[in-house]
């Protein structure tokens, strides 16, 4: 089965700084990765996902790129802002079983 | 206003207890989710159901049960046989048209 893992654990940053998160997945088959975004004692958000067939997606101040060949992909947070502190998740699926198979996850905290 | 509704959202139980935790969702989803989160994990994958009357297990199924009788409900018994019940648990129900997966507000649920 598919195996994602996630890097790093936590991360601490300046706000306005960048923030990166990295995720690499096991089976070539995974073609669809949503990040997910969750604060304290809620559910988890969906705030930006991509599917294979693109290099890169944007939106606003946060991106993901995804490297098929090396089976790796990323979430860019820009500017970040205190309201960015969370938990992100990465996450990867693919057509088959609907099945999708996460990180462990990312504690953020942006520093005032 | 659609959505996935998980009540309650706090629960505490007796050892011994069964308890069941309720997810609802009125945006005609076909498959539907559990998953288990403990502090500062990430999600594991209980019960899983893709159409009516019929339910998989995850990867941590023992000491739950599931049910689907209908398609807008997905209700989690947490059993007796579950040593560790206190968690945070979270129904999700998957977008066909994205092929992507949104959470609902999460149960906590703690043993007295």
């Amino acid at each position: 089965g598919e195996n994602v893992e996630q890097h790093p654990s936590t991360l601490s940053v300046q706000e306005g700084d960048s923030a990166v998160i990295k995720c690499t997945y096991s089976d070539s088959a995974s073609n669809y990765f949503p990040w997910y975004k969750q604060e304290l004692g809620k559910g988890p958000q969906l705030i930006i996902d991509i599917r294979s067939n693109v290099g890169e997606k944007k939106d606003q101040r946060i991106a993901v790129t995804l490297n098929k060949t090396a089976k790796h992909f990323s979430l860019h947070i820009t500017e970040t802002q205190p309201e960015d502190s969370a938990v992100y998740f990465c996450a990867a699926s693919s057509n088959t079983g609907n099945q999708f198979y996460f990180g462990t996850g990312t504690s953020l905290t942006v520093i005032p | 206003d659609g959505g996935i509704t998980q009540s309650p959202k706090y629960l505490f139980r007796k050892e011994g207890q069964n308890v069941t935790l309720s997810c609802e969702q009125n945006l005609n989803h076909d498959a539907m989710y559990w998953y288990r989160q403990d502090p500062g994990q990430g999600l594991r994958l209980i019960y899983y159901s893709q159409i009516v009357n019929d339910f998989q297990k995850g990867d941590i199924a023992e000491g739950y049960s599931v049910s689907r009788e209908k398609k807008e409900s997905f209700p989690l018994t947490v059993t007796s046989a579950q040593k560790n019940p206190t968690a945070f648990y979270l129904c999700a129900s998957w977008v066909p048209d994205r092929n992507t997966i949104y959470f609902g507000e999460g149960s906590w649920l703690t043993v007295v």
